[in-house]
């Protein structure tokens, strides 16, 4: 099965800067990358995915990077906003192995 | 669209005694998934159906834990007896199938064990 690993558990970033989560997983044969976004009482939803044939996806304010050859996958938010407030999971390959979590707190 | 439903929302019982859990799925996703989060960690599944069939029930405590996907639609995860480790949120969460598509969650219930 695969080992995830997720940095840092926790982040602290000041409204309108750039935050990054980075992923690292075990299993050379994932091909699918996604990251997903809790909110205090409610269940994990997706937010940006990239398949192993793609580098860089962007959506917005949201990215997602990955790197195969070094088997890690990172978020980035840029321009943060206190919504983003949220614990973020990655869970490669939807292989149903979530990381631990990165809380994230964006100050106003 | 409506979403993963669940119910109840929360849940209070004495240690030993039986819970179960409900969750009616998207529309249409033929893959459900039970995961149990305790509090400060990820999502850690239970069991994974495919239609009605058992996909993946490897980290299910089947001394304790039970489920069943009926008619392939709605599913029942049933505890019994409840220890106190229990306590955690339980997710459900369907797909339009399994693998790399993207996982639609429920809101979870909250089960304390006293």
């Amino acid at each position: 099965g695969e080992n995830v690993e997720q940095h840092p558990s926790t982040l602290s970033v000041q409204e309108g800067d750039s935050a990054v989560i980075k992923c690292t997983y075990s299993d050379s044969a994932s091909n699918y990358f996604p990251w997903y976004k809790q909110e205090l009482g409610k269940g994990p939803q997706l937010i940006i995915d990239i398949r192993s044939n793609v580098g860089e996806k962007k959506d917005q304010r949201i990215a997602v990077t990955l790197n195969k050859t070094a088997k890690h996958f990172s978020l980035h938010i840029t321009e943060t906003q206190p919504e983003d407030s949220a614990v973020y999971f990655c869970a490669p390959n939807n292989d149903m192995r979530f990381g631990a979590g990165t809380r994230l707190t964006v100050k106003p | 669209e409506a979403g993963v439903a669940q119910s109840p929302r929360y849940k209070i019982i004495e240690k030993r005694q039986s819970v179960a859990f409900w969750c009616n799925p998207i529309s249409g996703h033929a893959t459900l998934y039970w995961y149990q989060q305790i509090l400060g960690q990820g999502p850690k599944l239970l069991i994974q159906f495919q239609n009605n069939g058992v996909v993946d029930d490897s980290q299910l405590p089947k001394d304790r834990f039970s489920a069943e996907r009926l008619k392939g639609v709605d599913s029942t995860l049933k505890i019994q007896p409840a220890k106190l480790e229990d306590s955690a949120v339980y997710l459900c969460a369907s797909s339009f199938t399994g693998g790399a598509y993207e996982q639609y969650f429920g809101p979870g219930t909250r089960l304390t064990v006293t």
